[in-house]
């Protein structure tokens, strides 16, 4: 089967910009979420998405950082402003519903450079 | 801030050696990952044990739990050159939704 699909893989952008990443789930998992990595840490969870309905925002910088599932398929997370700390790997994965407490499968991540 | 903790932070061993990394975390859990990540493949499930399991096996690896230490192990072993990445746990909570936490990660080179 398909894996998870993200994009751009890559992107560079200037300090008060904004920037959008898009991620396509393997198809039929009902379960997506947003990590960060920072360089040198593990991922750290932003926002996870139960179908379209948001299960934990808890640590996402709302006043910067929003995210959307609107059909419960793809979604876009968007950073606006950007600061230089924002600079990491932007991971999405996805999990099926029956394996809501196991696995989760990752996508190959979006490298944020900001400057 | 990150749950888990993981030691050693770097670990350098040669073809054929085994390699075993340390996880700790801090609340209760209802299973532990472990996953590795290299800059092919990115991140990938490796393992996963319930928090009522204590050993697990699968190929070369090995995965510890200790409940009431709150700390978990991985080994490999008969390392190989393309075992060579980051590795990194993982903590799932014990509700129903309960987010995956990572450690900060060990990087593990294998010399061949």
């Amino acid at each position: 089967e398909a894996g998870v699909a993200q994009s751009p893989r890559y992107k560079i952008i200037e300090k008060r910009q904004s920037v959008a990443f898009w991620c396509n789930p393997i198809s039929g998992h009902a379960t997506l979420y947003w990590y960060q990595q920072i360089l040198g840490q593990g991922p750290k969870l932003l926002i996870q998405f139960q179908n379209n309905g948001v299960v934990d925002d808890s640590q996402l910088p709302k006043d910067r950082f929003s995210a959307e599932r609107l059909k419960g398929v793809d979604s876009t997370l968007k950073i606006q402003p950007a600061k230089l700390e924002d600079s990491a790997v932007y991971l999405c994965a996805s999990g099926s519903r029956d394996s809501l407490l196991h696995e989760q499968f990752f996508g190959p991540g979006t490298r944020l450079t900001v400057l | 801030s990150q749950q888990g903790e993981e030691d050693p932070q770097a670990l350098s061993i040669q073809e054929g050696e085994n390699a075993t990394m340390n996880c700790s975390y801090k609340t209760s859990i209802n299973n532990l990952q472990w996953y590795r990540q290299n800059s092919g493949r990115g991140l990938v499930h490796l393992i996963l044990i319930r928090s009522n399991e204590r050993e697990k096996h699968s190929g070369r690896l090995r995965v510890t739990l200790d409940t009431s230490k709150k700390s978990s192990s991985l080994l490999i072993t008969a390392s190989r050159a393309a075992d060579t990445a980051s590795y990194f746990c993982a903590s799932r909570g014990g509700t129903s939704y309960g987010k995956l936490t990572f450690g900060q990660g060990t990087i593990l080179t294998v010399h061949p």
